[in-house]
C-alpha cells in the first residue's frame, strides 16, 4: 500500500483557521471511514485528535475537526493556538487488514 | 488508563534480529489488537502490522518476509522480531493498542539503532 499524501507544511496566525488535507485512493480513504489523524510534537509519541473520520477522543479540544470528500480528508484546526505547533500524521484503513500513513504535516504557528 | 512500554536492546548489528517487548499496564492484553509502528528519525510513521489477542497476525506487505509478532497472555506482554536487519530499520519503534486503522494509546518509543 502506498503513502497518502499530505503537503509538507502548513502555517497560520493565534486565532486563525488552518486545514489539512490527506489524500489517498478509492482503496484507502475513500473506501472506508477509518480515517484517524496523530498530532506529534518533538521527541514524543503521536497522540490520536480524530478517529473515524471525525471523531474525537475524550479530551481533544473541538477546536480540531476532521472530513471527508471522495478521496480526501481534512483536518480542521480552528482558533489556532501556540501548542497546536507540531507534526500532524493522516492514517486509513486500507483494506485487507492493512493500515497506512500519510508522510505528515509540519503545522507551524506564526 | 492503558499504558504500554517498549522494551529491547537499543543497537542491533547489521543482518541480526531486533526484538522488541511491549508491556501493557492498566488493562488486559486479551480481547483487542495491538500493534507496531514505526518512524526512522526524521520521516514520517510506517505500520508494521498487528497482533490480536488470539495470536493472530497481519503485517505490512513491504516486511512481511522479515516480521513476527508473538503475545503472551500471562505477561501482558506482546513482542516484535524484526530479521535480516538493515541501517534502514533504524528508527523509533512505537507499540500502540489498536490494529489496522486506529491507535488509541501509544508507548513512548524505543530508538533502535542498526549499526556495527
Amino acid at each position: 500500500q502506498s503513502a497518502l499524501t499530505q503537503p509538507p507544511s502548513a502555517s497560520g496566525s493565534p486565532g486563525q483557521l488552518v486545514t489539512i488535507s490527506c489524500t489517498g485512493t478509492s482503496s484507502d480513504v475513500g473506501g472506508y471511514n477509518y480515517v484517524s489523524w496523530y498530532q506529534q510534537h518533538p521527541g514524543k509519541a503521536p497522540k490520536l485528535m480524530i478517529y473515524e473520520v471525525n471523531k474525537r477522543p475524550s479530551g481533544v479540544p473541538d477546536r480540531f475537526s476532521g472530513s471527508k470528500s471522495g478521496n480526501t480528508a481534512s483536518l480542521t484546526v480552528s482558533g489556532l493556538q501556540a501548542e497546536d505547533e507540531a507534526d500532524y500524521y493522516c492514517s486509513s484503513y486500507a483494506g485487507s487488514n492493512n493500515g497506512v500513513f500519510g508522510g505528515g504535516t509540519k503545522l507551524t504557528v506564526l | 488508563q492503558v499504558q504500554l512500554q517498549e522494551s529491547g536492546p537499543g543497537l542491533v548489528k547489521p543482518s541480526e534480529t531486533l526484538s522488541l517487548t511491549c508491556t501493557v499496564s492498566g488493562g488486559s492484553i486479551i480481547g483487542d489488537y495491538w500493534s507496531w509502528i514505526r518512524q526512522p528519525p526524521g520521516k514520517g510513521l510506517e505500520w508494521i502490522g498487528y497482533i490480536y489477542s488470539s495470536g493472530n497476525t497481519n503485517y505490512n506487505s513491504s516486511l512481511k518476509s522479515r516480521v513476527t509478532m508473538s503475545v503472551d497472555t500471562s505477561k501482558n506482554q506482546f513482542s516484535l522480531k524484526l530479521s535480516s536487519v538493515t541501517a534502514a530499520d533504524t528508527a523509533v519503534y512505537y507499540c500502540a493498542r489498536g490494529g489496522s486503522s486506529t491507535w488509541f494509546y501509544w508507548g513512548q518509543g524505543i530508538l533502535v539503532t542498526v549499526s556495527s
